[in-house]
């Protein structure tokens, strides 16, 4: 089955530029969407955005100034990159796959990989 | 601030029955799914849509909609469904948001 892993650093510092890559195995990259969710340690979580295999993106209007999602379905990766970082992007975050049913007026996401902290700091 | 109310907390006593509630006027556009999450794991899915379950998820969990409520319910609670429960929907926006999430505490 589908797998997903997070990979990157663990420690960023502020207003440096924050970037993740989530590997899927078990499956090919192109089709679906493919998102990323944080979550501040003992907090809810944060949908960031997605990105389907064609490359179309869709942020979180909070965030879509700063973000940017990328593919690479050669290499069946996509990443994540967030601008000008604080100490409120301290988060674990989370790689998942999205699937979306328009005309069922329905969405999820599933799998999601085990996630990866990462903390803003000097 | 999540466009998606859920209850912070709920408790439940072992072997019954429990809702857990997820409220906004996305909801009566769109179905929501529903996580759970136990500490120092990545959220599973539990169910989506009219109640559709992921396969190795038990018949304990079920899901409901009306109006801008939806929920889960689990039935005949076990010690182990102790954990923190999301819902998730697509907002007036086209974009997704989750709810505050609810720490369910089994006695």
């Amino acid at each position: 089955q589908v797998q997903l892993q997070e990979s990157g650093p663990g420690l960023v510092k502020p207003s440096e530029t924050l970037s993740l890559t989530c590997t899927v195995s078990g499956g090919s990259i192109s089709s679906d969407y493919w998102s990323w969710i944080r979550q501040p340690p003992g907090k809810e979580l944060e949908w960031i955005g997605y990105i389907s295999d064609s490359g179309s993106t869709n942020y979180n209007p909070s965030l879509k100034s700063r973000v940017t999602i990328s593919i690479d379905t050669s290499k069946n990766q996509f990443s994540l990159t967030l601008d000008s970082v604080t100490a409120a992007d301290t988060a674990f975050y989370y790689c998942a796959r999205m699937i979306i049913n328009v005309a069922a007026k329905m969405g999820w996401f599933d799998p999601w990989g085990q996630g990866t902290l990462v903390t803003v700091s000097s | 601030s999540s466009e998606l109310t859920q209850d912070s907390a709920v408790s439940v006593a072992l072997g019954q029955t429990v809702r857990i509630t997820c409220q906004g006027d996305s909801l009566r556009r769109y179905f929501a799914s529903w996580y759970q999450q136990k500490p120092g794991q990545a959220p599973i899915l539990l169910f989506y849509g009219k109640n559709i379950r992921p396969s190795g998820i038990p018949d304990r969990f079920s899901g409901s909609s009306s109006g801008k409520t939806a929920s889960l319910t689990i039935t005949g609670a076990l010690a182990e469904d102790e954990a923190d429960y999301f819902c998730n929907s697509r907002d007036t926006s086209a974009t997704w948001v989750f709810g505050g999430g609810t720490k369910l505490t089994v006695l």
